[in-house]
């Protein structure tokens, strides 16, 4: 059971925009920063946003993020066929004393 | 070009110990934070342990007295020493740098990552 609740699934066509929520606690996004990533099994993790809506260098715009209290998400618009992967968020947690991370979801693009 | 490359993985039995090394290139380990992540199969990405660039280090509970850090400032490599090994602790190991600017270390934020080294504990 991962500390951050993602849904298990998500999915949309190719040009429309999909969101990803990412659901904690006080001791983790209610009071830290929220990173996403992409993930291809067999792959590096992919960095996708950092300090809740942060691109890194050469994330394209399409990639959003944002945070509301204990919750946050991952916004992708103009969907394409390589967006379809796992995306994980993840936080420090003050309790735990360590980063933790969502259970993962698998966007598919119909 | 940043590059972390993993190994050492491999079948053990329970109880069994394992030492998995990150060789990192383009960069220097010894200015980052550098930290381990595995993924059970099926399961999500859990963080597994920090070596801080001053030195300390940071357990998962799941790991603590079972595993250790280490760092090679010689050969640019991380390592981690995984004693007393149980099934549960089957995943896929990444090796992964923790995001720094200038000015500010992101926590929870990796961003560099290895391909994995996959440890597989069953009798």
């Amino acid at each position: 059971q991962s500390v951050l609740t993602q849904p298990p699934s998500a999915s949309a066509t190719p040009g429309q925009r999909v969101t990803i929520s990412c659901s904690g606690s006080s001791s983790n996004i209610g009071s830290n920063t929220v990173n996403w990533y992409q993930h291809l099994p067999g792959t590096a993790p992919k960095f996708l946003i950092y300090n809740n809506n942060r691109r890194p260098s050469g994330v394209p715009d399409r990639f959003s993020g944002s945070k509301s209290g204990t919750s946050a998400s991952l916004a992708i618009s103009g969907l394409q066929s390589e967006d379809e992967a796992d995306y994980y968020c993840a936080a420090w947690d003050d309790s735990l004393n360590g980063p933790v991370f969502g259970g993962g979801t698998k966007l598919t693009v119909l | 070009e940043v590059q972390l490359v993993e190994s050492g993985g491999g079948v053990i039995q329970p109880g069994g110990s394992l030492r998995l090394s990150c060789s990192a290139s383009g960069f220097t380990i010894s200015n980052s934070y550098m930290n381990w992540v595995r993924q059970a199969p099926g399961k999500g990405l859990e963080w597994v342990s920090v070596f801080y660039s001053a030195g300390s280090t940071t357990y998962a509970d799941s790991v603590k007295g079972r595993f250790t850090i280490s760092r090679d400032n010689y050969m640019n490599t991380l390592s981690l020493e995984m004693n007393s090994l149980r099934v549960e602790d089957t995943a896929i190991y990444y090796c992964a740098r923790q995001y720094c600017t200038t000015t500010s270390c992101y926590p929870g934020a990796f961003d560099y990552w290895g391909r994995g080294t996959l440890v597989t504990v069953s009798s």
